[in-house]
């Protein structure tokens, strides 16, 4: 069965670096997200992705954040310069169409120290 | 701003009986609503969903209940098995690309 995969699956970084998160959406998607999970809270929007551009953020998805499909295959969440509040379960999703069910992948955790 | 509640962090049921997880919406333009459900250490899975203009939805043991007037939607369970033992989130979509998600409902099946 197709399923969306990230990696890694845990990421520790220090204050103030540069991460990226890497995901692999389910081949024959259009529609592509990222949402995250700070332990203890709901799943919250990020950032959704279609056609090559963003269709939508959140107020969290701010000018530290960034997406790119750079191969047609891989889709990417970029932080800039992290903060202690940006660890959290980072969750990459896509879906076929836009009303249809977005399927999750296994998460990335990431601890910045 | 909670626009999707899912009011009972916790459910206990026992094997075979019907568990029945609640969740509330405050968004009128909402207009699809999904539930997935989620282990420890892994992402949600997709259970069903149902769309504005249904007001039920089965899917083998799963069936969603949507009441537009009271913005109440409903999961069962029928019957209960330990392995549904899990975190279930109850998400909703309006006319953009978001899913609101709830805070979770730990559905607890004892053998």
């Amino acid at each position: 069965e197709p399923e969306v995969t990230q990696t890694p699956s845990h990421q520790v970084t220090q204050m103030g670096q540069e991460v990226i998160l890497r995901c692999v959406p389910i081949s024959n998607h259009l529609y592509f997200y990222w949402y995250r999970q700070i332990l203890g809270q709901k799943v919250e929007f990020l950032v959704s992705f279609y056609n090559n551009e963003i269709s939508e953020k959140s107020e969290i998805f701010d000018d530290q954040f960034s997406v790119e499909r750079p191969d047609g295959s891989n889709f990417t969440l970029k932080i800039r310069s992290t903060k202690l509040e940006d660890s959290a379960m980072y969750f990459c999703a896509s879906s076929g169409e836009l009303n249809t069910e977005a399927f999750f992948g296994q998460g990335t955790r990431l601890t910045v120290v | 701003d909670q626009q999707v509640k899912q009011n009972s962090p916790s459910l206990s049921v026992q094997e075979g009986r019907i568990s029945i997880l609640n969740c509330d919406y405050t968004n009128s333009m909402f207009d699809y609503f999904l539930w997935y459900k989620k282990y420890p250490a892994e992402g949600p899975t997709f259970l069903i969903s149902i769309s504005s203009i249904k007001d039920k939805n089965e899917d083998g043991r799963f069936t969603v209940f949507l009441n537009k007037s009271a913005k109440h939607l409903s999961l069962h369970i029928v019957p209960s098995q330990p392995g549904d033992s899990a975190v279930y989130f109850c998400a909703a979509r309006g006319s953009g690309y978001a899913l609101n998600f709830g805070k979770g409902t730990s559905l607890l099946v004892t053998p």
